[in-house]
């Protein structure tokens, strides 16, 4: 079962707005609102920065939103910081055999 | 505070077996399903397995099944995944983590299993 597509590498200047997407199926971005995003950075643990599609937990900044159209979710960080550099991953619940997906992450540059 | 520290990492050779344990605590851990999630080196995150509040049902990625094993005692506040007949692509670093509704949302900071002859 194949993972989760997003683009290999983002990057934006400070303020600036980035984008960033993750491509499913109708499997599991397409057929399900529970997509996750989460933010890693070099030897660190994942931390939880978008649950079902939209959502934020308590402490992440509002900066931060999630969007989903179709099969493709997709996240969008404001007034980007230099301490926004990271890699980003995003997950959804899948009805295949394989009931969680991850895509293979994407690292954000601030320039 | 929540704390997941998992342990039980290391090198074992191909065909071996290793038990990783997960230590919870600063929420009751019997109420939540938790996860087991990995990620080989300079790699993505893969999902390995999940157990439910009870132990009742378990679930596990296409690449572990029938080779890895999940289980827990909520008396202990702990999570296990015993793995066997392990495979150089199982290495990778070993993460637990909280599952909350249909998601991940708290994760320990990992152990890391190595296998090589």
């Amino acid at each position: 079962q194949s993972a989760l597509t997003q683009p290999a590498s983002v990057s934006g200047s400070p303020g600036q707005s980035i984008t960033m997407s993750c491509i499913g199926t109708s499997r599991d971005v397409g057929g399900y609102n529970y997509v996750s995003w989460y933010q890693q950075f070099p030897g660190k643990a994942p931390k939880l920065m978008i649950y079902d599609v939209s959502n934020r937990p308590s402490g992440v900044s509002s900066r931060f939103s999630g969007s989903k159209s179709g099969n493709t979710a997709s996240l969008t960080i404001s007034g980007l910081q230099a301490e926004d550099e990271a890699d980003y991953y995003c997950s959804s619940y899948s009805s295949g055999s394989t009931h969680w997906l991850f895509g293979g992450g994407t690292k954000l540059t601030v320039l | 505070e929540v704390q997941l520290v998992e342990s039980g990492g290391g090198l074992v050779q191909p065909g071996g077996s290793l038990r990783l344990s997960c230590a919870a605590s600063g929420f009751t851990f019997s109420s939540l399903w938790m996860s087991w999630v990995r990620q080989a080196p300079g790699k993505g995150l893969e999902w390995v397995a999940n157990i439910k509040q009870d132990g009742g049902e378990k679930y596990y990625a296409d690449s572990v099944k029938g080779r890895f094993t999940i289980s827990r005692d909520n008396a202990k506040n702990s999570l296990y995944l015993q793995m066997n007949s392990l495979r150089a692509e199982d290495t990778a670093m070993y993460y637990c983590a909280r599952d909350q509704a249909f998601t991940r949302d708290y994760w320990g900071r990992g152990t890391l299993v190595t296998v090589s002859s």
